[in-house]
């Protein structure tokens, strides 16, 4: 089945910086790639995805990159501010739907 | 819309009591899903359901049934609660149509299992 790596655990970046969470997928039939953001006793919520026919997708500050050959996809936040400091999650999910997430990064922003 | 609910929202048992999560939505959605999330660990799923009367057992299914008798419910029962079944249960619905399915969550379920 699906397994999904994702690194760093933990990050701290200086407000204004920038912010790169990796992950790495084992099943090449995966083709969709989604990336949740979970505050504090919050619930997961979809910030940005990707599908395999693509290789890069922008939203404002927020952008995936896919590397299909490498089985490998990461989220970049540029500028960050205090209210992006949540836990992120990415997973993978091939035909059928299901979802299977990486352990999750927790993102510290610094003012 | 409401979207998805859980209810619970908090719940304490003790050891081998059983209890019934119910998740709700109202976005005519033909797909649901369990997960727990725990420290460190993801979300991992627990069971699934691909439309009403359907059920599949995802990553960790052991402990735990689930039933889907109407399309917009899926009910996650624990027959014998254990320690290792605290957690914080999350449901999510997707609509199932296509190769790409975005999942909505709902707020979770806090269990404490003593």
């Amino acid at each position: 089945g699906e397994n999904v790596e994702q690194h760093p655990s933990t990050l701290s970046v200086q407000e204004g910086d920038s912010a790169v969470i990796k992950c790495t997928y084992s099943d090449s039939a995966s083709n969709y790639f989604p990336w949740y953001k979970q505050e504090l006793g919050k619930r997961p919520q979809l910030i940005i995805d990707i599908r395999s026919n693509v290789g890069e997708k922008k939203d404002q500050r927020i952008a995936v990159t896919l590397n299909k050959t490498a089985k490998h996809f990461s989220l970049h936040i540029t500028e960050t501010q205090p209210e992006d400091s949540a836990v992120y999650f990415c997973a993978a999910s091939g035909w059928g739907g299901k979802l299977v997430f990486g352990a999750g990064t927790i993102l510290r922003v610094k003012s | 819309n409401a979207g998805v609910t859980q209810t619970p929202k908090f719940r304490v048992l003790k050891t081998g009591q059983s209890m019934t999560l119910l998740c709700a939505q109202d976005m005519n959605h033909e797909y649901m899903y369990w997960y727990r999330q725990d420290p460190g660990m993801g979300l991992r799923l627990i069971h699934y359901s691909v439309g009403e009367g359907t059920t599949a057992k995802g990553e960790v299914p052991d402990g735990y049934n689930v039933s889907r008798l109407k399309k917009q419910n899926f009910l996650l029962g624990l027959e014998s609660a254990a320690p290792s079944q605290t957690s914080v249960y999350f449901c999510a619905s997707s609509p199932g149509t296509g190769v790409y399915n975005e999942q909505f969550f709902g707020p979770g379920t806090r269990l404490t299992v003593l």
